[in-house]
């Protein structure tokens, strides 16, 4: 079974201009997460998608980033403009089957590493 | 006072050795909880969940303090490749909503 797919894996940028991160979860989870995580931290959730609905985008610095989920499968994270403290790796992850019966397992990309210069 | 808070660590121990660690929860409210591990420059993964009666997954047992919210992972002869970085995960009021600590780094030395 194929895992969760981000791009890209590195990305290199100076502040003020935007990038963009792409995911696709596993087939058949519902859920998607995008998750910071600077360096020494834990992940830290940007949003989180129920379908292609938001669950919950309370800490999404929403004059920067944006975030979409359409058709419900895979999604894109935006950030404009950049800033130096958005360096850090963006885990993209994936959770429920259709079944409904959640476990609490996230399964993980790889995950996209950003810096800003 | 965090939602999860996690002692960073590191913890240095010798192979062979038991270490033990916890990570207590402010939400007396949260029902699901959870270890993953996370090697360096990787991505987390489930360790194991844990329950209310406490579990056992080989070397490692999870257990649940809900009068005092913590939870605490204890590592049996601890090998070398279990160096990694140990994030405690609790759910919030839905079950689909995630808090994460900011983990504990573990070194095993041989």
């Amino acid at each position: 079974e194929a895992g969760v797919a981000q791009s890209p894996r590195y990305k290199i940028i100076e502040k003020r201009q935007s990038v963009a991160f792409w995911c696709n979860p596993i087939s058949g989870h519902a859920t998607l997460y995008w998750y910071q995580q600077i360096l020494g931290q834990g992940p830290k959730l940007l949003i989180q998608f129920q379908n292609n609905g938001v669950v919950d985008d309370s800490q999404l610095p929403k004059d920067r980033f944006s975030a979409e989920r359409l058709k419900g499968v895979d999604s894109t994270l935006k950030i404009q403009p950049a800033k130096l403290e958005d360096s850090a790796v963006y885990l993209c992850a994936s959770s429920l089957d259709w079944t409904g019966r959640w476990t609490g397992e996230l399964f993980f990309g790889e995950g996209s590493r950003l810096t800003v210069l | 006072r965090k939602e999860v808070e996690q002692d960073p660590g590191p913890f240095n121990v010798p192979e062979g050795a038991t270490v033990a660690f916890n990570c207590t929860y402010s939400n007396s409210a949260s029902q699901s909880f959870f270890w993953y591990r996370q090697d360096c420059r990787k991505e987390p993964k489930l360790l194991m969940s844990v329950y209310s009666s406490g579990n056992e997954d080989g070397r490692f047992t999870a257990q649940l303090n809900r009068a005092s919210q913590y939870i605490s992972l204890l590592i049996r002869d601890s090998k070398l490749s279990d160096s990694a970085t140990y994030l405690c995960v609790v759910n919030k009021d839905s079950n689909y909503q995630l808090i994460w600590g900011a983990g504990t780094k573990l070194i095993i030395k041989p």
